[in-house]
C-alpha cells in the first residue's frame, strides 16, 4: 500500500529557531496538506497546496509558516521562528484529487519547542 | 460552536458489543471522512462518504446529507478496535475535524 512518509518523527528545538518538517506524498497525488494536533486537542487544518501554490490556509498559518515543494517529491513545512505554542504533532497528507477521494496521512512529526 | 460535533466523547464496551459513534456537522460539505487514530498518533482513513452507506468488514458508515449527520458502527467489537475515531468533513480544500471519540473495548 502506498504511504505518505514524514521526517523527522520527533524534533526538539529551542524557541526562536527555524524548523523544517519534511514529507514525501504518494507519487501520483496532486493535493497536499499540513495539519497539526496540539496534545489533547483536535486536529486542525494549516494549509492545502495544489499546482505549486497554496489553495487554502487557516488563520494559524501566519507569516511564520511557509510551504514548499522544492522538487518533484518533497513537500516541506517551515516554521521560521518557533514559539512554545507551536509544540504539536504535524501531519502531512495527500490525495489524488481534492474532493471525493481518500486522503492519506503520514505518521506525523512531533515538534517540541522548549 | 464546533462545526463538527461527535458523540459520545468516550465509549467503553465489552468485546462483542455493537458500537455506534455519531457525527453532526453544520457546514456545507463535499464528503465526510471517518478516520482512526491509534495511541502512537498515526491517522488512518476508514471511509469516505458523500451519500448512503459503506461497509468494510465489521465497520459500517452511513450519512444523511439532509440531516447533516453520519454514524459509524462497529459490529462484534474487539479489543484491537480500541482507538480514537474521528469524523472529518471536506469543505473548500480542507478537512474540518471533530474532537474524536475515544473507544476502549475490553475482553
Amino acid at each position: 500500500e502506498p504511504e505518505v512518509t514524514q521526517t523527522p518523527s520527533h524534533q526538539v528545538t529551542q524557541m526562536g529557531q527555524e524548523v523544517i518538517l519534511r514529507c514525501v506524498p504518494i507519487s501520483n497525488h496532486l493535493y497536499f496538506y499540513w495539519y497539526r494536533q496540539i496534545l489533547g486537542q483536535k486536529v486542525e487544518f494549516l494549509v492545502s497546496f495544489y499546482n505549486n501554490e497554496i489553495s487554502e490556509k487557516s488563520e494559524i498559518f501566519d507569516d511564520q509558516f511557509s510551504v514548499e515543494r522544492p522538487d518533484g517529491s518533497n513537500f516541506t513545512l517551515k516554521i521560521r521562528s518557533t514559539k512554545l505554542e507551536d509544540s504539536a504533532m504535524y501531519f502531512c497528507a495527500s490525495s489524488e484529487v481534492a474532493e471525493g477521494n481518500t486522503i492519506y496521512f503520514g505518521e506525523g512529526s512531533w515538534l517540541t519547542v522548549v | 460552536k464546533n462545526e463538527v460535533e461527535q458523540s459520545p466523547q468516550n465509549l467503553t464496551a465489552q468485546e462483542g458489543e455493537f458500537i455506534t459513534i455519531n457525527c453532526s456537522y453544520s457546514v456545507g460539505i463535499s464528503a465526510l471522512h471517518w478516520l482512526q487514530q491509534h495511541p502512537g498518533g498515526g491517522i488512518v482513513s476508514l471511509f469516505m462518504l458523500s451519500s448512503g452507506k459503506k461497509k468494510h468488514g465489521r465497520l459500517i458508515a452511513t450519512i444523511n446529507i439532509q440531516e447533516k449527520h453520519s454514524s459509524l458502527h462497529i459490529t462484534a467489537s474487539h479489543p484491537r478496535d480500541s482507538a480514537v475515531y474521528i469524523c472529518a468533513v471536506y469543505n473548500t480544500d480542507k478537512l474540518i475535524f471533530g474532537t474524536g471519540t475515544r473507544l476502549q473495548v475490553f475482553p
